[in-house]
């Protein structure tokens, strides 16, 4: 079964846009809740993470937006640029010990920023 | 400092086949990884090793088998190669109670 599900599959912003991409999860036992930034042919890295004790953290132009009650968090890129076009996944794992890196992944969402 | 480095590349195997693929780390990192890359799918765990000597189940890990040979090196290999093994595989590796998992550029498998 798929426990952390993403949408969209696919996105395409204008330049200087906003792009969401969304992710819902099952499991209330994750509390740590990374996205990685994929380009062609690289492995992903990662952009951004929370843990479940805040509810957005931000970094530059890129925002996630969490929220526990409803099992669901967010990434906001604002003024999307060209540069930014890659494939994003959300993940989330379990704190402690060797657990961040037992990634559980979401289908990923190729994002496409159109100069 | 080359991070995580994957080899091959690209492999292209006929059902049946064995192969090994290799990774190795520079970073002192103890817990290494295997996921693979299947489109609509995202990436999923194979296996992973939380330090040299141990080695344990991820989500999906038929049909692998996995070595960590030492701290630097953690080995993924396919005994008797399936189409359905097609795919593209990342190895990555972390410090214990850290947060990053580093990912490799992966190795592009097709089985024929």
């Amino acid at each position: 079964q798929q426990q952390v599900k993403q949408s969209p599959q696919s996105l395409i912003v204008q330049k200087g846009g906003i792009s969401i991409i969304n992710c819902a999860y099952e499991n209330t036992a994750f509390d740590y809740f990374p996205w990685y930034q994929q380009f062609p042919g690289k492995g992903p890295a990662l952009l951004i993470a929370i843990r479940p004790d805040v509810s957005e953290k931000k970094e530059g132009r890129f925002t996630i937006s969490f929220n526990k009650s409803a099992k669901q968090f967010s990434l906001h890129i604002m003024d999307s640029q060209p540069g930014d076009s890659a494939t994003y996944f959300c993940a989330a794992s379990f704190a402690g010990g060797t657990s961040y890196g037992k990634l559980t992944f979401g289908q990923g969402t190729i994002l496409t920023v159109h100069p | 400092n080359a991070g995580v480095t994957q080899t091959p590349k690209f492999q292209v195997l006929k059902t049946g086949q064995s192969m090994t693929l290799q990774c190795a780390q520079d970073m002192n990192h103890n817990s290494m990884y295997w996921y693979r890359q299947d489109p609509g799918m995202g990436l999923r765990l194979i296996y992973y090793s939380a330090s040299e000597g141990t080695t344990d189940k991820g989500e999906v890990p038929n049909g692998y088998n996995v070595s960590r040979l030492n701290k630097r090196e953690f080995s993924l290999r396919l005994e008797s190669a399936a189409p359905s093994q097609t795919s593209v595989y990342f190895c990555a590796s972390g410090r214990n109670m850290d947060t990053e998992a580093f990912f490799g550029q992966g190795t592009r498998l097709t089985v024929v």
